[in-house]
């Protein structure tokens, strides 16, 4: 089990918009720290698409949004494309056994 | 651009070791704001931290060491000392350490990634 939990699956329809959460706890994600989420097509190392809970790198489409509210953080992405069609993880730290601590990652399909 | 190459076999006996070398281009082992990481994923266990190293100057100039509650005691990962990289050594495999293997630079997240090494444990 992770010790951040995802959905394992959501979809939507091309143009709608889905969310994806991260819940955690008081030692991880309630403490304060940063969560970060990745975007990972198959058969290709993962890639950042959310820093800082909120921020994305260059390159990434404004479409993808993330937020954080005490023990859970979120990712939003509106006007779904086919080519969004990824597996999504969740990374943030924690105080407690596993300094660096992963969601079990949720499938996005698009319907 | 900051670039992982990764390299390293893709078949290990179980009880040996695995080794696995990371090197960096575009950037410094020795950086004072960025961690050097490795992940691994399988099925089974899903996108999976292993440790990272570091170094800082900030009192005295030293290594730091992080490693996962689930391989701490097997994992040793070492930076480069003559040449800039950093490497993985996972001892007493089983086929339970089967995955593809990740190494990644922690700037702000992670934010650079090798190209993954699937490794298999079997004998």
């Amino acid at each position: 089990q992770s010790v951040l939990t995802q959905p394992p699956s959501v979809s939507g329809a091309p143009g709608q918009r889905v969310t994806i959460s991260c819940t955690g706890s008081s030692s991880n994600i309630g403490a304060g720290y940063d969560v970060h989420w990745y975007q990972q097509v198959p058969g290709t190392a993962p890639k950042l698409l959310i820093f800082r809970n909120t921020n994305r790198p260059s390159g990434v489409p404004d479409r993808f949004s993330g937020s954080k509210s005490g023990t859970s953080a979120s990712l939003a992405i509106t006007g779904l494309q086919a080519e969004d069609e990824a597996d999504y993880y969740c990374h943030s730290y924690d105080s407690s056994l596993s300094p660096v601590v992963f969601g079990g990652g949720t499938k996005l399909t698009v319907l | 651009q900051v670039q992982l190459q990764q390299s390293g076999p893709g078949l290990v006996k179980p009880s040996q070791t695995l080794s696995l070398t990371c090197a960096i281009s575009g950037d410094s082992v020795y950086s004072n704001i960025a961690a050097w990481n490795w992940l691994r994923q399988s099925p089974s266990r899903g996108l999976e931290w292993l440790g990272r190293t570091y170094y800082r100057t900030q009192t005295r100039s030293k290594w730091f060491y992080d490693y996962a509650p689930s391989v701490k005691g097997r994992l040793t990962i070492n930076p480069g000392t003559s040449k800039n990289q950093f490497s993985l050594q996972l001892n007493y495999v089983t086929p339970e350490d089967t995955a593809v293997y990740y190494c990644a630079r922690e700037g702000v997240g992670l934010d650079v990634w090798g190209q993954g090494t699937t490794v298999t444990v079997s004998s």
